[in-house]
């Protein structure tokens, strides 16, 4: 069935630094790749999104881009912050179709 | 704006209690979701409510029923929990149930079933 695999499961960073997640997904028909930021004991956060007929977009230090033809799209943050740190989850699809990455816990060492 | 409001935060259940989570959006969304999150699971579609009166099964439905209750309100039902519902339950919604729409979810309730 359709899947979406991320990766790095964990990644660490320190303050500063950028950090890159990455996901992979199956249905070539995905047309829609939000991604999510969960930080502890609270709900996940939509904090960007990018629609297919779109390679790459931006909103302050973070950033999304998009290879329809490699099937895969990721997550940029740079001039990480302390309080970057939490569960970012790459997702496909939009309302009942969404379909959810593992996630990646980000930590931000200062 | 409050967005997406789940009560309770917090429940501890007995096996075969029930009980029902609360979930309302003041956002004017037309839809709603359930789901759990569960370690080394991810999150998981339990039930969902493309548009006032009408759900539909998710991924893991067994064990729950839902109501939608009005545009703003879904809620979910536990009628005999067991252990394995022990979970963190989350509420979303959001504008529409296909397409470019992503979720506003709102904080959780944290359920144990002992």
């Amino acid at each position: 069935g359709e899947n979406v695999e991320q990766h790095p499961s964990t990644l660490s960073v320190q303050e500063g630094d950028s950090a890159v997640i990455k996901c992979t997904y199956s249905d070539s028909a995905s047309n829609y790749f939000p991604w999510y930021k969960q930080e502890l004991g609270k709900g996940p956060q939509l904090i960007i999104d990018i629609r297919s007929n779109v390679g790459e977009k931006k909103d302050q230090r973070i950033a999304v881009t998009l290879n329809k033809t490699a099937k895969h799209f990721s997550l940029h943050i740079t001039e990480t912050q302390p309080e970057d740190s939490a569960v970012y989850f790459c997702a496909t699809g939009g309302g009942f179709k969404t379909i959810f990455g593992a996630g990646t816990r980000l930590f931000v060492k200062a | 704006n409050a967005g997406v409001t789940q009560t309770p935060k917090f429940q501890v259940l007995k096996t075969g209690q029930s009980m029902t989570l609360q979930c309302a959006q003041d956002m004017n969304h037309n839809s709603m979701y359930w789901y759990r999150q569960d370690p080394g699971m991810g999150l998981r579609l339990i039930y969902y409510s493309a548009s006032e009166g009408t759900t539909d099964k998710g991924e893991v439905p067994n064990g729950y029923n839902v109501s939608r209750l009005n545009k703003r309100e879904f809620s979910l039902r536990l009628e005999s929990a067991a252990p394995s519902q022990t979970s963190v339950y989350f509420c979303a919604s959001s504008e529409g149930s296909l397409g470019a729409n992503g979720y506003t979810f709102g904080s959780g309730t944290r359920l144990t079933v002992v």
